[in-house]
């Protein structure tokens, strides 16, 4: 799997919009973006994922670089809940057999 | 969605003995994961578990220490052999679930004394 770059830490003030960022140059042309998050005490869960287009659910948004090479996670008003450590992966769509967890980017939400 | 429910959620255990860890799945699925998360860093995938067929272990992690059991297409156990200090960890099983989303349980907390 491709690897990817995140920021180690990230603060955010509460109902305020974040932008999570993650680059990913050498992206392949099947790989899926999909975000995780792990709050405290917690296993991963799911949050978003695309492919080309930006992507929208009632959890996230994700924008997706028209070159694919990087993308950003949009909380569109943090809460306290989303603190959590927020990992970017790269999943190939024909070899999808396990997730590669990088070191992700922990949101701090302040209040 | 798949709901998973692991056993136990949190253990303390001596050294030289072997723990058990369950992983329940409210649904079948065919492919199921065994990942290790110590102290403060990321998941490293420790296995991937099908039905029928025997487990394929990562780089660094082998059948003799990490057994795996997947009896059937809702349950995997993951056994943690001859314990050592450095096998404390949050040890969490996770399923493949439709569009390629996975779905975790909520771990397993060992402690090696």
């Amino acid at each position: 799997d491709a690897k990817t770059t995140q920021p180690n830490s990230m603060e955010s003030n509460e109902e305020e919009p974040v932008h999570l960022p993650c680059n990913h140059s050498t992206i392949s042309g099947t790989d899926y973006i999909h975000w995780y998050r792990q709050l405290p005490s917690q296993g991963p869960e799911y949050v978003i994922h695309g492919l080309t287009s930006n992507v929208n659910n009632r959890m996230a948004s994700l924008a997706i670089a028209e070159d694919r090479k990087s993308s950003t996670l949009i909380l569109h008003r943090a809460t306290l809940r989303d603190a959590a450590v927020y990992y970017c992966i790269l999943r190939d769509a024909y070899n999808n057999n396990d997730m590669r967890f990088g070191a992700g980017t922990r949101l701090t939400v302040k209040p | 969605s798949a709901v998973i429910s692991q056993k136990p959620s949190r253990d303390i255990c001596q050294r030289g003995t072997s723990l058990t860890i369950q992983c329940q799945v409210d649904s079948q699925v065919t492919m199921m994961f065994w990942y290790r998360q110590q102290p403060g860093q990321s998941l490293t995938l420790i296995a991937t578990a099908n039905q029928g067929s025997e487990a394929t272990y990562e780089s660094g992690f082998v059948i003799d220490k990490f057994p795996i059991s997947r009896p059937n297409l809702t349950f995997s156990t993951l056994t943690v052999s001859n314990m050592s200090p450095e096998d404390s960890s949050i040890y969490l099983c996770s399923v493949e679930g439709v569009k390629n989303i996975q779905y975790f349980g909520a771990g397993t907390r060992l402690s090696v004394l």
